[in-house]
């Protein structure tokens, strides 16, 4: 079945540093979509890419969509500590299913 | 508008109980996707419900069923409970699902298993 592999497991940054994780589905998507869920919390929709090359902000994050519509990224500029949380990319994993990366743990040192 | 309602959100049970975790989603949204999540596997997809009709199954043995109401809430059963099974079991509803639109997530149930 469709697969969606998301890097790095896990990343410590210092406060102000930017931060990026990547995202790489076995398949072609018809569109990504991005989640953060904050510690104790639960996953909160943050935005959908549908278009092959499609790049979108919002203030300090910056998603992109491959031109393949296979892979995806977002990017945090200099980072805060509310940016803290685990950070899911997710797609349509056919006959009506979400398949979730497995995350990107954000931390960050104050 | 209100949100995705779980309930109850901690739980304790002990192996071989059963449990069932309910869902409200929200107003108008017929899909209602359930998940399991655990430290070491991330998000995994139970099933997901439209209109009371169970559309795909994630890999879960048969102790974990689900059904939906006529009125789009949804409930999740898990039989014959094992320590495995602790996780946070979050519900997510849709417009449409199939991962066409966002999902809104619940606060998730807590369930632990002993």
């Amino acid at each position: 079945g469709q697969q969606v592999m998301q890097i790095p497991q896990y990343q410590h940054v210092q406060e102000g540093e930017d931060f990026t994780t990547y995202c790489n589905s076995s398949t072609t998507l018809s569109n990504i979509q991005w989640y953060k869920q904050r510690p104790g919390g639960h996953p909160v929709f943050l935005i959908q890419l549908v278009k092959s090359g499609e790049v979108k902000k919002q203030k300090r994050l910056t998603f992109q969509f491959g031109e393949a519509k296979k892979n995806s990224s977002l990017h945090i500029t200099a980072t805060q500590t509310t940016d803290v949380g685990t950070y899911f990319c997710a797609g349509p994993g056919g006959a009506q299913k979400l398949v979730f990366g497995q995350g990107t743990r954000l931390t960050i040192n104050p | 508008k209100a949100g995705v309602t779980q309930t109850p959100r901690y739980l304790i049970k002990t192996r071989g109980q059963q449990v069932t975790l309910s869902c409200s989603p929200i107003s108008g949204h017929r899909s209602v996707s359930w998940y399991q999540q655990t430290p070491g596997q991330g998000l995994q997809f139970l099933f997901e419900y439209f209109s009371e009709t169970q559309r795909n199954k994630g890999n879960f043995p048969g102790r974990f069923s689900g059904r939906q109401f006529s009125n789009s809430r949804s409930e999740m059963n898990v039989s014959t409970l094992e320590l495995g099974d602790s996780a946070l079991y979050l519900c997510a509803s849709s417009f449409t699902g199939g991962g066409k639109t966002e999902a809104f997530f619940g606060q998730g149930t807590r369930l632990t298993v002993v």
